[in-house]
């Protein structure tokens, strides 16, 4: 089956780290990737890691893949105001651009 | 920026009518995708586009069509709109299959269906 889950709600203090949590179930995908929506907007590519990888770094972001127990999560570092947005982690299917989007996490962060 | 753009930005119809909605690729994007953004959920996948063919599609009904054309633009037709029908639609835009698969977004149409 085809889903992927994540917590609705993150409030974090300014310059705290923020880790958003996601699991998947779809065993196929080739990619997994965060994006980030601001109000009325579209979203936006943050990273995305290959799935034979277990961790990605990019300056303050960081992927954590644990493929065994198909969960997904991104690490923010000093997290900023400017980071407030709905994140959504998806999941590619294997062969196809057909993305499986999660929920979303709402990210607040509080000055 | 990524290059795609859609239009309208937003719009309003009522319960039947049809709507048209537009996306233009980014040069050299030849697959297209189309998603449903309700309120307060992810976007759900309706189809994906390649070469001017339906490559994909996802859980919806077939009042749900689409084309894509020589120039790789894309437009969104949906018939006797429902009141469900009220989402913002996205436009995503990428490459040859194969690669990173990293999918360019519009910033979406905001259709409500009164």
């Amino acid at each position: 089956g085809e889903d992927v889950e994540q917590s609705l709600f993150l409030s974090v203090r300014e310059g705290d780290s923020s880790v958003i949590n996601c699991t998947y179930t779809d065993s196929s995908s080739t990619y997994l990737y965060w994006y980030k929506q601001e109000p009325g907007a579209g979203l936006q590519l943050l990273t995305y890691i290959f799935s034979n990888m277990d961790m990605k770094q990019d300056q303050r972001l960081t992927v954590l893949l644990n493929k065994k127990d198909k969960h997904l999560s991104l690490r923010i570092a000093d997290t900023q105001t400017g980071d407030s947005a709905i994140y959504f982690c998806a999941e590619s299917i294997k062969e196809t651009y057909k993305y499986i989007f999660g929920t979303g996490t709402r990210l607040k962060v509080l000055a | 920026e990524t290059g795609v753009t859609q239009s309208p930005t937003h719009l309003i119809k009522t319960r039947g009518q049809q709507v048209t909605l537009r996306c233009s690729s980014q040069s050299g994007h030849n697959t297209v995708s189309w998603y449903q953004q309700a309120l307060g959920q992810g976007p759900q996948f309706i189809f994906q586009y390649y070469r001017e063919e339906e490559n994909g599609r996802g859980n919806f009904p077939p009042r749900f069509s689409g084309l894509q054309f020589p120039n790789y633009s894309s437009e969104l037709n949906v018939n006797a709109l429902e009141l469900d029908d009220s989402a913002l639609y996205l436009c995503a835009t990428s490459g040859e299959l194969g690669n990173t698969g990293e999918l360019f977004f519009g910033e979406g149409s905001r259709l409500t269906v009164l």
